[in-house]
Order: C-alpha cells, then structure tokens, then sequence
C-alpha cells in the first residue's frame, strides 16, 4: 500500500486477556520494526524484522510479547496475559533498505488495559 | 551506554524562529534524524544528517556536530501548525537501530 497501515487504531482490553496488533507495512520494505510509545516518553524499541535474518527480539520486555512476520509483509504483535503497564501506544514502521532514511511509521495502536 | 537528551518542551511566537537542541551519546554513530509528531499522528520524517553542518530544507534547517555529540533543529517563521512534538533519534552503527529521545513538545503562541 501507499502508508503503513496499524489496526486497530483503538484497543481497551481487559486485565489478562491477549490482544494482537497487526502492521501491513509498504509494499517491497524489507525492513519492520515495531515500537512502543508511553505519555511523555521516547519511543521504545521492541522487534526488528529485515527480509528473511532470524528477527531481533532484543527489545522485547518480557515473554508475554511475540511477534511474527509472515511471507515478509504483514506482522502480528501478540500480547498475552495483558498487564496495566502494557498501556501505551504501539507503532510500527517499515524501512527500505536500500535507502539511507526512510523509517515510515504507521498511526499506531493505542492499548488501554483496564 | 546510550543516552539521548531533548528539552520536554519549549513555547515560542508565531513567525519567530526557534531551535531545538539534542545531545547524544552512543557507542557507534551513523546518522541523526530529526521526526515531527502531532498529538495523536504517526512520527513523520523531517531530516536526516550523517556528515557535520547544516542541512536546509526549506523553513526547517537540521545541523550536527559529531565530536560534540551535539544536534539542533532550526524552524523558521513559525507558524501554528508546527506546534508538535519533535523528535531526536540516532542510528546505531552497529545494528543500524534508532535510539530515541524523550521528545521536545513545541508550543506556539499567536
């Protein structure tokens, strides 16, 4: 597609529950990254895909967070067992490799966990 | 370690100029970005510098020095739309990864 598409844009889920978060990144960007953004904060890396390299899941804060790419295009951002301070918005952005700059971001997720 | 540094926020006039400085520290440089980000939008890019000095694109100028660490923004002629938060990022040279500041909320005032 044209931009990076998040849905939903919106999430208020329960204390506990799983929630998924889907990013379409632009089409042929090879590169996905997902991030996490809290009020007043910088923004938080969590995982990086690029093309077929096993991903990097350096950023993620706990085994309650996965994430997976299929077929190098559309990547699914899990959450299980959603805790209060998972509550922030969720943005991801997909990068061309060949350029020098280039991250385009997503409008995000916003999770509210209640 | 890693450590970027942004003012949490700044007011200015509208038509007048502001500058919004970043300082960083990171094991291995490649490339400072300057993102803009209204309240509630996606982080849009505004820059990119990878080599000293200034770069000009049309009100908006980006200038870096790498022995200083040190980066600012420039917006010229101010207008009420720039109000936003603006955002430093480097790029690690060694996993080309961006380690982002906190963010400097822009507030203009007629």
């Amino acid at each position: 597609g044209a931009g990076v598409s998040q849905s939903p844009s919106n999430k208020v889920t329960e204390k506990g529950k799983d929630v998924e978060l889907r990013c379409d990144p632009i089409s042929g960007h090879t590169a996905l990254y997902w991030y996490r953004q809290s009020l007043g904060q910088g923004l938080e890396f969590l995982i990086y895909f690029q093309g077929n390299s096993a991903p990097d899941k350096s950023g993620l804060p706990s085994d309650r967070f996965s994430a997976e790419r299929t077929g190098g295009s559309v990547s699914t951002l899990t959450i299980q067992r959603t805790q209060q301070e998972d509550s922030a918005v969720y943005l991801c952005a997909s990068r061309n490799r060949d350029t020098d700059y280039g991250y385009t971001f997503g409008s995000g997720t916003r999770l509210t966990v209640v | 370690g890693q450590n970027i540094d942004q003012p949490t926020e700044m007011t200015a006039t509208e038509g007048a100029i502001v500058q919004i400085n970043c300082t960083y520290q990171t094991s291995g440089f490649n490339g400072l970005f300057w993102y803009q980000q209204h309240a509630g939008e996606a982080p849009t890019f505004l820059s990119y510098n990878v080599l000293d000095g200034l770069e000009e694109k049309g009100r908006f100028s980006s200038f870096l020095s790498r022995s200083k660490g040190y980066s600012y923004l420039l917006l010229k002629e101010l207008q009420m739309k720039d109000s936003a938060s603006y955002l430093c990022a480097v790029r690690e040279r060694s996993n080309y990864q961006l380690i982002w500041g906190a963010g400097t909320k822009l507030i203009i005032k007629p």
